[in-house]
């Protein structure tokens, strides 16, 4: 079956630095990808997101990378604050725009 | 508005009782689906709703049922629970397909 996956479950950095997240969909139809954010405690809430038709999004401070050739998504933090510290999931829109599958999650923490 | 709301906030059933989470939006989105979230992990999908009167399984629908007799109301139901389905439950709605999908605050169920 289909899944979007997450190259590493955390992710450590230091404040100021950028941050690098990784995900992998299998399904080469898929033609909608989005990025979320959830803190403890919370629903997920969006951050950014990118059609299938583009390679590169950027947002504040958030950059989203579409490699379609190896169906690879990414999602670049700039200068990442304490407050950026969460779980991070990857979404994948399939079905003809139906079904939004969710990833595992890399939860990402920043040190002071 | 007040944008996706569910209640309850917090609920215990003991194993083979039924009840139904509830799940509300104000946006007029035509698609809502329903997740949970198990500890560690990401969101699975249950079931979503392309619009009022039109349902489908997600990822893992059995052990639930859902209808979507109006645009506004996403029911999930649990018709005899049991321990696995002890979990967060998140609802969500969005415009239209390739539109941000926004989240309510959760329900978190415990089964005994």
């Amino acid at each position: 079956g289909e899944s979007v996956g997450l190259h590493l479950p955390t992710l450590s950095v230091q404040e100021g630095d950028n941050s690098i997240i990784n995900c992998a969909y299998s399904n080469s139809a898929s033609d909608y990808f989005i990025w979320y954010k959830q803190e403890s405690g919370k629903g997920p809430q969006f951050i950014i997101d990118i059609r299938s038709n583009m390679d590169k999004r950027q947002g504040q401070r958030v950059t989203v990378l579409l490699n379609k050739t190896v169906k690879h998504l990414s999602l670049q933090i700039a200068a990442t604050q304490p407050g950026d510290s969460a779980v991070y999931f990857c979404a994948d829109l399939n079905n003809q725009g139906g079904k939004l599958i969710f990833g595992q999650g890399t939860e990402l923490s920043v040190k002071p | 508005n007040a944008g996706v709301t569910q209640t309850p906030k917090f609920q215990v059933l003991k194993t083979g009782q039924s009840m139904t989470l509830q799940c509300a939006q104000d946006m007029n989105h035509e698609y809502m689906s329903w997740y949970r979230q198990d500890p560690g992990m990401g969101l699975r999908l249950i079931h979503y709703s392309v619009g009022a009167g039109i349902t489908d399984q997600g990822e893992v629908p059995n052990g639930y049922n859902v209808s979507r007799s109006t645009t506004e109301d996403f029911p999930l139901r649990l018709l005899s629970a049991a321990p696995s389905q002890t979990s967060v439950y998140f609802c969500a709605s969005r415009e239209s397909s390739y539109n941000e999908q926004f989240f309510g605050p959760g329900t978190r169920l415990t089964v005994l």
